[in-house]
């Protein structure tokens, strides 16, 4: 069975860096693209960018350029997603997701909950 | 980057009612669009992609329609289960796209 499992919630103060795993299991990591997406309460899926796990290559939105950074660990088939100078509206749930039989997002993590407090 | 605009951002309707939610893009593309239901604490799941596809195990009242800027999400017959947010996705260049989501709520 194909799973994505996140590590868990975290609690930040602003200016603070988050890193969020993402564990895959189930299928060839380096097979497919990473996405991340960020929820924040009351807004819209937002997507973050991507890692492809086989060279490392990614891409990111242009809103989270120069805070975020995607990697892929192929020794422990795991993503990470590290959004740095946290902000109040960073305050979300972050989802690692990908394309695996679909042409769409089909896999999703669980979620992980970053809430960004003084 | 196309942005994607739904509507209606809310709607009540009641068991049995045939829904109809819409996603709108600001240029037109190909049919890399999907839609998405998703329950509170929960990940999006996968209904429809290609606009009008439906996934695996996904009940046939979901019916997916529209190409180029005009898409819609259709439910035939709403049932309990499908109250829910529904969300529209362009998928076919980066960035992604969502849009902003439809709450869907029993009348």
């Amino acid at each position: 069975e194909v799973q994505l499992v996140q590590s868990g919630a975290e609690v930040k103060k602003p200016g603070a860096t988050v890193k969020i795993s993402c564990k895959v299991s189930g299928y060839t990591f380096t097979d497919y693209y990473m996405h991340w997406v960020q929820q924040a309460p009351g807004t819209r899926l937002e997507w973050m960018g991507l890692v492809d796990p086989e060279d490392g290559e990614t891409i990111y939105a242009e809103k989270f350029q120069g805070r975020v950074t995607i990697t892929a660990d192929t020794s422990t088939d795991t993503a990470y997603m590290e959004l740095s100078s946290l902000r109040f509206e960073d305050t979300a749930v972050y989802y690692c997701a990908f394309r695996y039989n679909y042409s769409a997002f089909d896999i999703w993590g669980q979620g992980t909950l970053v809430t960004v407090s003084s | 980057a196309i942005q994607l605009t739904q509507s209606p951002s809310s709607l009540s309707a009641s068991v049995g009612d045939r829904v109809t939610i819409s996603c709108r893009a600001s240029q037109g593309f190909s049919s890399a669009l999907a839609w998405y239901q998703q329950k509170p604490g929960k990940a999006p799941k996968l209904l429809i992609y290609d606009a009008s596809t439906l996934q695996s195990g996904v009940p046939s009242r979901f019916i997916g329609s529209g190409s180029g800027t005009d898409f819609t999400l259709t439910i035939s017959s709403l049932q309990p289960e499908d109250f829910a947010s529904y969300y529209c996705h362009l998928f076919n260049n980066y960035p992604h796209t969502f849009g902003q989501g439809t709450k869907l709520e029993i009348k």
